[in-house]
């Protein structure tokens, strides 16, 4: 079974410069999560879908964040403009349903702001 | 809102040793309990799924409990081998169960 895919692994970018993640989730699982994860920190929630319909966005800074789920499998998470504090690691991670069964995380996107 | 906790932030144990990872957290109202393991430069993988409504799980070297009313969570790794090195992050799911609350994690060195 294939994991949760995510790309690029790796950006570095300037602040005030936009920047997007792409995200596939395992098949068939209707659920996707976005989480910034800042070094040393625990990751944090930034937006969850439910097939192509928002659960939660309440942590995400919509003045520059923006993400979609556009036809309920595969999911994009833009940043723009960015500032020097985005600089983490954006987990995308999916499960079956919602309702808190075993989720499974992709490798990350690592995000550098210089 | 939910706080998790994990104490030690860090820990350096020699190889065979068993030890626990300490988790807690502030609002006992959860779905259930997941103990992660995350290596450098990886995403994570779920070790341990602990529903609300049951007391522990055991995969192999690793056992996980659950106290709800005290907020606790523990997870025991028996003879710890030096593959066991990562952190270990724990994350509880409140009664809606859509969200995941992380703690901070404890990395793990252990020791050959």
């Amino acid at each position: 079974e294939a994991g949760v895919a995510q790309s690029p692994r790796y950006k570095i970018i300037e602040k005030r410069q936009s920047v997007a993640f792409w995200c596939n989730p395992i098949s068939g699982h209707a659920t996707l999560y976005w989480y910034q994860q800042i070094l040393g920190q625990g990751p944090k929630l930034l937006i969850q879908f439910q097939n192509n319909g928002v659960v939660d966005d309440s942590q995400l800074p919509k003045d520059r964040f923006s993400a979609e789920r556009l036809k309920g499998v595969d999911s994009t998470l833009k940043i723009q403009p960015a500032k020097l504090e985005d600089s983490a690691v954006y987990l995308c991670a999916s499960t079956e349903f919602a309702g808190g069964n075993t989720i499974y995380f992709g490798e990350g996107s690592w995000l550098t702001v210089v | 809102k939910q706080e998790v906790t994990q104490i030690p932030a860090a820990l350096s144990v020699p190889e065979g040793e068993n030890l626990v990872l300490n988790c807690s957290f502030t609002d006992s109202a959860i779905y259930n309990l997941q103990w992660f393991r995350q290596d450098p430069g990886k995403g994570l993988t779920s070790l341990l799924l602990i529903q609300s409504s049951q007391r522990e799980q055991t995969s192999g070297r690793l056992n996980a409990s659950l106290d709800k009313s005290s907020g606790r969570s523990t997870l025991y790794i028996a003879a710890s081998q030096p593959g066991d090195s990562a952190t270990y992050l724990c994350a509880v799911s409140p009664n809606t169960g859509n969200q995941f609350y992380f703690g901070t994690g404890t990395s793990l060195t252990v020791i050959p």
